[in-house]
C-alpha cells in the first residue's frame, strides 16, 4: 500500500498558484518525499524531492513540515499544460528497489 | 534525447502471441526498472536489476512475463502467450542505485492484446 495519503482531485485557475498537499505520517528519518505527475498516456515525469529542508527548481517548490508527516507541492503559476496526475511518494530513491505509487491528485487547471 | 527510451511505443497484438519490449536506459545509469499500469491506476512495480543482476521480482511478474539485462546496459520485458489482461502500459525507468538519487522514467510501451 501506498504511504502517502493525497486528494484525489483539484481544480486551480491558470495564472494562479497550485498547491498540493500530502500526508506521509509514517515516513521513516531517511525517506525521501519525491513528486512525479504524469500527463495523459506518458510515462511519470519527475518534478522534486526533498529530505528535510524546502526545496526549490525550476519547475516548482516543496515545502516540508518540520515533523516531516506532510508536504505540500507548489507549482507558482500553473498553467494549462500542468494539468496531470500528481503522484507523493516517500522512497530512498535510488538505493530502493521500487517506488509506490498511490492514486494520486488529478490537477486541473482552468482558463 | 538522453533520457530513458523504450521500444516500441504501441504494440497490438493477439491473444497467444509473445511480445518483446526494449529499454534503454540513461547512460551509466546501474538500475533498471520495469513497472505496470493499467488505466486509472498509478503504476506498479515488476522488477528490477542492478547493472546485470535482477534484485527483485513482483508478484505480478507472473512466469510468463521474463525479463533480462544481459550486458548491465538494455534491458528487454517478454510476455509469452500474451492475455487480454495483459493489455496496459509497461514503463521502464532507470536509476544509479544510491540514497536519495531520483528515479527517472521512460515514456511507455502501450500493449493492447486482442
Amino acid at each position: 500500500d501506498a504511504k502517502t495519503t493525497q486528494p484525489p482531485s483539484m481544480d486551480c485557475a491558470e495564472g494562479r498558484a497550485a498547491n498540493l498537499p500530502c500526508n506521509h505520517s509514517t515516513i521513516s528519518g531517511n525517506e525521501y518525499v519525491y513528486w512525479y505527475r504524469q500527463i495523459h498516456s506518458q510515462g511519470p515525469q519527475y518534478i522534486i524531492h526533498g529530505l528535510k529542508n524546502n526545496e526549490t527548481n525550476e519547475m516548482a517548490s516543496l515545502i516540508i513540515t518540520e515533523d516531516r508527516k506532510s508536504s505540500t507541492l507548489i507549482l507558482p503559476h500553473a498553467t494549462l499544460r500542468d494539468t496531470a496526475v500528481y503522484y507523493c511518494i516517500v522512497s530512498l530513491g535510488g538505493s530502493q528497489g521500487n517506488l509506490i505509487f498511490g492514486k494520486g491528485t488529478k490537477l486541473s487547471v482552468k482558463p | 534525447d538522453t533520457g530513458v527510451s523504450q521500444d516500441p511505443r504501441h504494440k497490438i497484438t493477439k491473444r497467444g502471441q509473445n511480445v518483446t519490449f526494449r529499454c534503454d536506459p540513461i547512460s551509466e545509469h546501474n538500475r533498471l526498472y520495469w513497472y505496470r499500469q493499467t488505466l486509472g491506476q498509478g503504476p506498479e512495480f515488476l522488477t528490477y536489476f542492478q547493472n546485470e543482476a535482477q534484485l527483485e521480482k513482483s508478484r505480478l511478474l507472473s512466469d510468463r512475463f521474463s525479463a533480462e539485462r544481459p550486458k548491465g546496459s538494455f534491458s528487454t520485458l517478454e510476455i509469452q502467450r500474451t492475455e487480454q489482461g495483459d493489455s496496459a502500459m509497461y514503463l521502464c525507468a532507470s536509476s544509479f542505485g544510491q540514497h536519495g538519487n531520483t528515479i527517472y522514467f521512460g515514456e511507455g510501451s502501450w500493449l493492447t492484446v486482442v
